[in-house]
């Protein structure tokens, strides 16, 4: 038990379908963050929600768009992806944004492939 | 500015014999460092953290590393591997000065043969 549970662990999609994908903290947590984790590459920081808010963007795509209901809950809603898109998505927690002293705390993410 | 290397993208050990990841870093500021392990289909787990405090830091599953600030270098080690020792290895450099940034290293994939 990670503590963060993301779902679902697999996503087969089509370029033209709209999903979501779902990340819940039971750690307390205030700030989450999305990773895309593709083969070969660096470990790619997205979003960064800090106490509901989006306080950053990575120059992502706006077929990603993420949201933030509440501190324990962060989605990722994905609309008319591209193949490159296909890549583990990892959500992570740490207990507060800007301290580097907190280490984050992963879930076991989303293994998402375009069709 | 703020930077991490890791040496090598794998390594190879046989079981029982010892196991030495390396990373350095670059950092203007004080860092935090930590390295963290994934397993297949895995999140990424923390193993161990430097926060300025005792610079040798033992972490989980037998795992230590030593802060060098001379040599800008905080290589995890372990005396003997285990099979279940496999898994993609990464250290990660964080500070809180001169900017807010945590920064990943590319990993480093240790292979553990029997």
């Amino acid at each position: 038990e990670t503590g963060v549970t993301q779902t679902p662990r697999h996503l087969v999609m089509g370029m033209t379908n709209k999903k979501s994908l779902k990340c819940e903290q039971h750690l307390g947590h205030n700030a989450m963050y999305w990773y895309k984790q593709s083969a070969k590459k660096p470990l790619e920081l997205m979003f960064v929600y800090s106490l509901e808010e989006r306080v950053e963007n990575n120059s992502v795509p706006s077929r990603f768009s993420p949201e933030c209901p509440n501190s324990s809950h962060l989605f990722l809603h994905l609309h008319t992806l591209q193949p490159e898109d296909s890549a583990l998505y990892l959500c992570a927690s740490s207990q507060k944004w800007l301290d580097g002293n907190q280490p984050q705390h992963f879930g076991d993410g989303t293994r998402l492939s375009i069709l | 500015a703020q930077s991490v290397t890791q040496l090598d993208s794998h390594v190879s050990v046989s079981e029982g014999t010892p196991v030495l990841l390396r990373c350095n870093y670059s950092s203007s500021y004080s860092p935090s460092l930590f390295w963290y392990v994934q397993h297949p289909n895995k999140g990424l787990q923390l193993l161990l953290k430097y926060t300025s405090a005792a610079t040798l830091v033992k972490g989980i599953n037998g795992f230590e590393a030593e802060f060098k600030k001379s040599e800008t270098s905080f290589h995890l080690t372990k005396p003997s591997a285990h099979m279940s020792d496999a898994a993609e290895y990464f250290c990660v450099v964080s500070s809180n000065t001169g900017g807010f940034k945590t920064i990943f290293g590319a990993g480093t994939r240790l292979f553990v043969k029997a």
